[in-house]
């Protein structure tokens, strides 16, 4: 089934080291988003890659970077962790259609020492 | 001004019974697009429906529907013969536009608790 994948389910840090968390997909889509989603709050986006293109939402801390080395596989990376930063991080792509839904990894959760 | 507003932080319901999730928005954009999403406590987000502001029918998925209410701005989730497996945190998102990426608004969701 094609599907989206995120590495790994659970991930445990020390603050202030540096932390990478990976999102792949075999739809093919040519958007990918990176949502934060801190305890009982709603899924806040950080950023999105529209093919090649990196677009950064306004208030997402400078601490957060993400690639796109190709169509299948997004990162996030945390630069500089803090205990803020403990959440869940959602990875979700949709295609050209704009009326079909956003798919949606499992997540990774994060936790920060 | 929130552009998705879900009122019930929680809602208890027994099995079996009906029940609704209410949703308003917000937006000055023609075209917008509504979906619903379930969160169980694992973490993952899953689909469960989707209303175009273009749609001159209500949308149904299965158990599913939504009562789109285009002049009040309002997208309610109802859920039919409730069960179990249906306790999740569930969410409200409103796209706008048709161009570009198709961003997401969320709702700060409500929590169903189904009881047998």
């Amino acid at each position: 089934d094609a599907m989206v994948i995120q590495n790994p389910r659970y991930q445990v840090t020390q603050f202030g080291k540096p932390v990478t968390l990976s999102c792949s997909q075999t739809l093919n889509h040519n958007v990918m988003y990176w949502y934060q989603q801190k305890s009982s709050q709603a899924p806040k986006l950080l950023f999105h890659y529209y093919d090649k293109d990196f677009n950064n939402e306004a208030d997402t801390p400078d601490n957060f970077q993400s690639r796109r080395p190709n169509t299948s596989f997004c990162f996030l990376d945390i630069r500089s962790p803090g205990l803020g930063d403990a959440a869940m991080y959602l990875c979700a792509t949709s295609g050209g259609n704009y009326n079909q839904p956003q798919h949606f990894g499992d997540g990774t959760r994060l936790s920060i020492l | 001004a929130q552009k998705i507003t879900q009122t019930q932080p929680g809602m208890f319901v027994q099995e079996k019974e009906a029940v609704t999730l209410d949703c308003t928005y917000d937006t000055s954009d023609p075209s917008y697009g509504l979906f619903w999403y379930k969160q169980p406590s694992s973490g993952e987000m899953i689909f469960l429906i989707y209303q175009g502001s273009y749609d001159q029918q209500n949308a149904t998925e299965g158990r599913y529907s939504l009562n789109f209410q285009k002049a009040r701005k309002s997208a309610n989730l109802v859920i039919s013969a409730s069960q179990l497996g249906d306790s999740a945190m569930y969410f409200c998102a409103m796209r706008e536009g048709t161009e570009g990426a198709q961003k997401l608004v969320f709702g700060q969701g409500t929590r169903l608790t189904i009881n047998p």
